[in-house]
């Protein structure tokens, strides 16, 4: 089975705090994908990258960042938090061609008080 | 920019009965591919049903089918024979290419009542 994992289940920051949050996937996929999801909104677009060190701004990149400095790892960076930022935040991946579904981790709460 | 549109926030259905969620999607896109997920209280994101635009046949997963009416770009998810476990948040989701992100609906919870 696939299995994506994300760093925290929950995690509680304070504002103008850097924030890491970490995606790891254990089946080579080649696309990694950031979503934040709210409610009455869905699910949004963050980042999303199709290679190591290759990256592409989604729907709503604004105060957000990210990294892939190895196939199997994604991680999303807040460099200044903000309450606005408080969210769910969602990891998936998938291969680049063969089964187009997507796979995604456990989800992490992000409160910035 | 592709849109999808769930139309109803809130729905509950008697376990054993039929339940129809509905999605409306807009594309200029002829081939793409369709999704419904579910996500329980746990979070889990799970895909229920998926469906290709190029072919003309419903997919069906043992109780879950869809009705997907493609020049009325529409794509409704049908539950059949509802347990207290279908108990979710229902995410409609278009994907223009294989490897491509997802565009999700704002989703429809479902409750599922004894």
């Amino acid at each position: 089975d696939v299995k994506v994992t994300q760093s925290s289940r929950y995690l509680v920051k304070r504002t103008g705090e850097k924030v890491f949050l970490e995606c790891v996937q254990d089946m080579d996929h080649e696309n990694m994908f950031w979503y934040r999801q709210d409610p009455g909104l869905g699910l949004r677009l963050i980042y999303f990258s199709y290679d190591v060190k290759m990256k592409e701004k989604g729907d709503i990149p604004e105060g957000y960042s990210v990294s892939r400095e190895k196939k199997e790892r994604f991680s999303l960076i807040l460099e200044s938090a903000s309450t606005n930022q408080t969210s769910m935040y969602l990891c998936a991946s998938s291969r680049e061609t063969g089964t187009i579904n997507q796979y995604f981790g456990p989800g992490t709460r992000l409160t910035v008080l | 920019a592709q849109t999808v549109t769930q139309s109803q926030p809130e729905m509950s259905v008697q376990e054993a009965e039929t339940v129809t969620l509905s999605c409306t999607y807009d594309t200029s896109e002829s081939n793409y591919y369709l999704f419904w997920y579910k996500q329980p209280p746990s979070r889990q994101m799970i895909l229920v049903i998926r469906q290709e635009a190029y072919k003309q046949q419903n997919a069906t997963e043992n109780r879950f089918s869809v009705n997907f009416q493609k020049a009325a770009k529409s794509f409704s998810l049908k539950i059949s024979d509802s347990q207290l476990g279908d108990t979710a948040m229902y995410f409609c989701a278009f994907m223009k290419l294989p490897g491509y992100a997802l565009n999700f609906g704002k989703g429809t919870s479902l409750l599922v009542t004894p």
